[in-house]
């Protein structure tokens, strides 16, 4: 089980480049989110999805872009890097049902220069 | 908005020992889902408990096992006969009940616990 998966897992930017960051799940799951995760600040939601075609800002949007064309792929693009987007991305998915747990992936560490 | 704070940046503890992470939160609805999330060096987020706010026994697994006070708004994870891969920060989380399912979860800053062998 590949679970979910997200690449790259390491990533140097310069300030003002564009990329995106890859997340894949292979359950089948209609609820996907990303968050970044920033030393003394947990983790804060940046946009989330409950369906193809469906997203919805969070916390800290600002900055980045989402679609959602296929209930596996939810990437997150970065429009024009800053110093400030330096973070540890995180990815998670879950079913639509209450109580039920949501599966991370295994982070991408970025760093804008 | 609902916050949670995690008041203890860091604890240590010695191996086998018994340990207590705190957690509070704010909200002011009354069914939610609460959390705990390990994570090791390794970066990888594990759920390690979650709770019901509409339960009233406390959720144990294994070794874990928390005390919710749902008057106090506060939510600690006790750790018992503490294990070296227990060396981990640890978030506390809180989520409303959805309308939607699990994409909305608010997070605390964490407590970075060390076993000491």
């Amino acid at each position: 089980n590949a679970g979910v998966t997200q690449t790259p897992k390491f990533q140097v930017l310069k300030t003002g480049q564009s990329m995106t960051l890859q997340c894949a799940q292979d359950m089948n799951h209609e609820y996907m989110s990303w968050y970044r995760q920033d030393p003394g600040m947990g983790l804060r939601l940046i946009h989330y999805s409950v369906g193809a075609g469906i997203t919805d800002q969070g916390e800290v949007p600002n900055g980045y872009n989402v679609s959602r064309s296929t209930t596996e792929d939810f990437p997150l693009r970065l429009l024009s890097a800053a110093p400030s987007q330096t973070s540890v991305y995180f990815c998670a998915s879950s079913y639509g049902r209450p109580n039920t747990e949501a599966f991370f992936g295994q982070g991408t560490r970025l760093t804008v220069v | 908005a609902q916050t949670v704070t995690q008041s203890q940046p860091e604890m240590s503890v010695q191996e086998a020992e018994t340990v207590t992470l705190s957690c509070t939160y704010d909200t002011s609805e009354n069914n939610y889902y609460l959390f705990w999330y390990k994570q090791p060096p390794s970066r990888q987020m594990i759920l390690v408990i979650r709770q019901e706010a509409y339960k009233q026994q406390n959720a144990t697994e294994n070794r874990f096992s928390v005390n919710f006070q749902k008057a106090a708004k506060s939510f600690s994870l006790k750790i018992s006969d503490s294990q070296l891969g227990d060396t981990a920060m640890y978030f506390c989380a809180f989520m409303t009940p959805p309308n939607f399912g699990n994409e909305k979860l608010t997070f605390g800053t964490g407590t970075r616990l060390t076993i000491i062998p």
